[in-house]
């Protein structure tokens, strides 16, 4: 167990239909970052936030939306699913004790949207 | 950031050392060179990093050049659970509210038995 949770770990559903990810980050981290990784690719950056406000955007469609609370925990919001949105969703979260400890990321296990 | 090359994939006999190449030229002074990995499906996973000098840790050895322009990752003893795609990221730190780390295709290590 990495400290970061995801939910849910899988998630079956149609085209045009909407979810939403949730992502409870490390105790104590501040930072939490989507990534996205379809069958076979690289791991595609996709938002960070940064105690509760965006900090840095990356490939992320304008159907997908996210954001992270008072408590921390962040949710990604993806919406008007399409079959191409099929993949493995990563939330992985920072805090660090120290310059260099500030790039440790601890992901979680990901959540796996299967869009039929 | 430093741009990064590794080889696309490697073998290891089990047991034996994996040795992972990573080259970052045009890294600058106060960048730092991360490793990664990702075992398949799985989160990808911090293994360590350094700035100049060597470093080790309970999972893997971590050799940098003097001129900082290249970096190896030393497993000492590979298992089959060593199997992943390892990543070498460079990567200037700052304070708290990192903008992300930009995986690329890093290296596929398979260790065979």
């Amino acid at each position: 167990d990495s400290g970061v949770t995801q939910t849910p770990k899988h998630l079956i559903t149609a085209t045009g239909q909407r979810v939403t990810l949730r992502c409870s980050p490390r105790s104590g981290d501040l930072s939490v970052y989507w990534y996205q990784q379809s069958l076979d690719q690289g791991l595609q950056f996709l938002i960070q936030y940064y105690n509760g406000e965006e900090r840095a955007k990356g490939n992320i469609l304008e159907r997908f939306s996210a954001q992270q609370f008072p408590d921390l925990h962040s949710e990604l919001n993806l919406s008007s699913l399409e079959l191409g949105d099929s993949a493995l969703y990563f939330c992985a979260s920072s805090g660090g004790s120290g310059q260099a400890g500030a790039n440790v990321l601890t992901f979680g296990a990901g959540s796996r949207l299967t869009v039929l | 950031d430093a741009k990064t090359t590794q080889p696309p994939s490697m073998d290891c006999a089990e047991g034996r050392a994996a040795n992972l190449p990573c080259n970052h030229s045009t890294i600058s002074g106060n960048e730092y060179v991360y490793w990664y990995r990702q075992i398949h499906s799985q989160g990808p996973q911090y293994i360590i990093h350094g700035l100049k000098n060597n470093e080790t840790n309970e999972m893997a050895s971590l050799i940098i050049t003097e001129d900082r322009k290249s970096s190896t990752l030393i497993l000492p003893h590979a298992t089959l659970r060593d199997t992943a795609v390892y990543y070498c990221i460079v990567r200037i730190s700052r304070n708290s509210g990192n903008t992300p780390l930009v995986f690329g295709k890093g290296t596929r290590l398979s260790v065979i038995a």
